[in-house]
């Protein structure tokens, strides 16, 4: 079975502009988390979705957002770029299950904003 | 607030050696500890996890342990190879959402 894929891999954008990054989960998967990942911070929680709705959402500024698909399929937004958003932006996906609550990663979008 | 807090940030261990770290939370509603293990350039992986109903789950080479009572929880690497040299994450999660902690880089000395 596929991982968890993101595209694209590397992006260099510079202030201001906005930025999508997409995710495609494990199949079957239909949770979708989104995770920011900088030197200074760690690995920091941004939202997660479920059926196409958002069901938790981190402590990040309205700036970020994002979206599910009828797939499952995941992609979020960053508008008006900050340097301070150049980061790792990792994406997760889990059975949704009580008992299944594991998240697989991917292997993440490398942001840098000039 | 870091909800997860881990130590030591690093640590260095011969070949052979066990490596252990250690992971501490305060929000009573987590109810999934999992480890990850992340290589530069790559998402982290999961390496590891136990749900608080449960003092010790081993896999391998791993080995986590869990006091509920003192809200800690560890992870054991025994016999550590160079392989294992990589940056360990423990997290605790509630409602599908992870905290993790600062993480711990492991450096395996041949």
């Amino acid at each position: 079975k596929a991982g968890v894929t993101q595209t694209p891999r590397y992006l260099i954008k510079t202030r201001g502009q906005q930025v999508t990054l997409s995710c495609s989960p494990i199949s079957g998967h239909r949770s979708v988390s989104w995770y920011q990942q900088t030197p200074g911070q760690g690995l920091q929680f941004l939202f997660e979705y479920f059926s196409e709705t958002q069901r938790n959402k981190g402590n990040f500024p309205g700036r970020f957002s994002g979206r599910q698909f009828s797939n499952s399929r995941s992609e979020m937004n960053v508008s008006t770029l900050e340097l301070g958003d150049s980061a790792l932006y990792l994406c997760a996906s889990s059975l949704d299950h009580p008992t299944a609550k594991t998240q697989y990663f991917g292997p993440g979008t490398r942001l840098l904003v000039l | 607030q870091q909800q997860v807090k881990q130590s030591p940030q690093s640590l260095i261990v011969q070949k052979g050696g066990i490596s252990i770290i250690n992971c501490a939370y305060e929000n009573t509603a987590f109810d999934y500890f999992p480890w990850y293990q992340q290589f530069p350039g790559k998402g982290p992986a999961l390496l590891i996890a136990i749900r608080p109903d449960v003092s010790e789950k081993k896999e391998g080479r791993f080995t986590i342990s869990f006091n509920k009572s003192a809200k800690q929880f560890s992870l054991h690497i025994m016999d550590s190879q160079p392989g294992d040299s990589a940056t360990y994450f423990c997290a605790a999660s509630d409602d599908y959402k992870l905290s993790f902690g600062a993480g711990t880089t492991v450096t395996v000395r041949a």
